[in-house]
């Protein structure tokens, strides 16, 4: 059975602080994805990956990073958390091949206070 | 510029009734793939059913069928005879070859179907 996997399903944090959002997938897919989820607005893609220590920002990359050490797993991180970076964040991977479909991890409901 | 637009934020369908979920993209590749995801309250993202651009038959999927205007840019999604269980958000997503790594969604629209 595939899987992506996310570090947390729910998180609260202050304001400032510095956050960590993991992601692992077991399908050495080449694509990793982070994504938030907001009410209205659909999925907007924050940041992918198409391979090892490979990034390319997406469409709201602000206030972000990512990181990928390894191909399995991708990271993304919120330098100094915002309250306006409350949101639900999921993360997604794929092959390569236009057809192929992307897997998505269960979402982390993210809450900065 | 919207790469994929949904246009009805909230659907309601009769149990048993088909019902259609519009869709439409923008691009300039020929070569692109139109993906449409459900997801249910539970929040888990659930992959449907796949249209090539290059296709040449509508695709489907058990009861979900997709209707595939290339002209008009349009790949929207069909359920028949819809059941309880249909009720959830709807994402269509795109992937075009030139940046073949990006799916690209659409805002979504939440289906309800009514017993």
């Amino acid at each position: 059975d595939v899987k992506v996997t996310q570090s947390s399903r729910y998180l609260v944090k202050r304001t400032g602080e510095k956050v960590f959002l993991e992601c692992v997938q077991d399908m050495d897919h080449e694509n990793m994805f982070w994504y938030r989820q907001d009410p209205g607005l659909g999925l907007r893609l924050i940041y992918f990956s198409y391979d090892v220590k490979m990034k390319e920002k997406g469409d709201i990359p602000e206030g972000y990073s990512v990181s990928r050490e390894k191909k399995e797993r991708f990271s993304l991180i919120l330098e100094s958390a915002s309250t306006n970076q409350t949101s639900m964040y999921l993360c997604a991977s794929s092959g390569q091949a236009l057809n192929t479909e992307a897997f998505f991890g269960q979402g982390t409901r993210l809450t900065v206070v | 510029a919207q790469k994929i637009t949904q246009t009805q934020p909230g659907m309601f369908v009769q149990e048993k009734e088909a019902v259609t979920l519009d869709c439409t993209y923008d691009t300039s590749d020929p070569s692109y793939g139109l993906f449409w995801y459900k997801q249910p309250s539970s929040g888990e993202m659930i992959f449907l059913i796949y249209q090539g651009s290059y296709d040449q038959q509508n695709a489907t999927e058990g009861r979900y069928s997709l209707n595939f205007q290339k002209a008009r840019k349009s790949a929207n999604l069909v359920i028949s005879a819809s059941q309880l269980g249909d009720s959830a958000m709807y994402f269509c997503a795109m992937r075009e070859r030139s940046s073949a790594r990006q799916l690209t969604f659409g805002s979504g629209t939440q289906l309800t179907v009514l017993p």
